[in-house]
């Protein structure tokens, strides 16, 4: 069974543009969690989702956003690039949402802001 | 608030060495702790996950402990080998939310 697949792996942005990341859960997973690494924050929750609607959402401001289609697939959004956007976003999907629905990772979007 | 914290930040050993990873959190209202290992530039690779209920896990060389009224967590890693260099974090999933809370990680480094 294929695991999380992110897109794209890399990406290189200008500060003020905006930039749209995907996510592809595992077959049959329906809850998708994003979360950004940074070196000086490490990693923090951003938001997840289940069947098309949001469930939880950590505290980052209004430019990020995201959104599941009904295939499960994962998109998030951020607008107006700051060069502290600059990070490791991963994505993360489970069977179902809940606490007792092991996270499965995967391998992450690189995101430079220049 | 929960807060999470490892210990130590990074740590270098000889191949061979029996080590411990530390992990402490601040809320005991936990659903399940788990510990991740993540490769530079890569993703995470899940390790070993203990529910509330259970003090242990083992997998292979890995042997994790819980101890939720104290608000602890071990990794132990036996006879280490240099492929095991890579950062190792913990996360706690609390009961009153359904994201991972994670520690800042313990970048560990086994030379030959």
């Amino acid at each position: 069974k294929a695991g999380v697949t992110q897109t794209p792996r890399y990406l290189i942005k200008t500060r003020g543009q905006q930039v749209t990341l995907s996510c592809s859960p595992i077959s049959g997973h329906r809850s998708v969690s994003w979360y950004q690494q940074t070196p000086g924050q490490g990693l923090q929750f951003l938001f997840e989702y289940f069947s098309e609607t949001q469930r939880n959402k950590g505290n980052f401001p209004g430019r990020f956003s995201g959104r599941q289609f009904s295939n499960s697939r994962s998109e998030m959004n951020v607008s107006t690039l700051e060069l502290g956007d600059s990070a490791l976003y991963l994505c993360a999907s489970s069977l179902r949402f809940g606490a007792s629905y092991e996270q499965y990772f995967g391998p992450g979007t690189r995101l430079t802001v220049t | 608030k929960q807060e999470v914290t490892q210990i130590p930040a990074a740590l270098s050993v000889p191949e061979g060495e029996n080590l411990v990873l530390n992990c402490s959190f601040t809320d005991s209202a936990i659903y399940n702790l788990q510990w991740f290992r993540q490769d530079p530039g890569k993703g995470l690779t899940s390790l070993l996950l203990i529910q509330s209920s259970q003090r242990e896990q083992t997998s292979g060389r890995l042997n994790a402990s819980l101890d939720k009224s104290s608000g602890r967590s071990t990794l132990y890693i036996a006879a280490s080998q240099p492929g095991d260099s890579a950062t190792y974090l913990c996360a706690v999933r609390p009961i009153n939310t359904d994201k991972l809370i994670f520690g800042t990680g313990t970048r560990l480094q086994v030379f030959p």
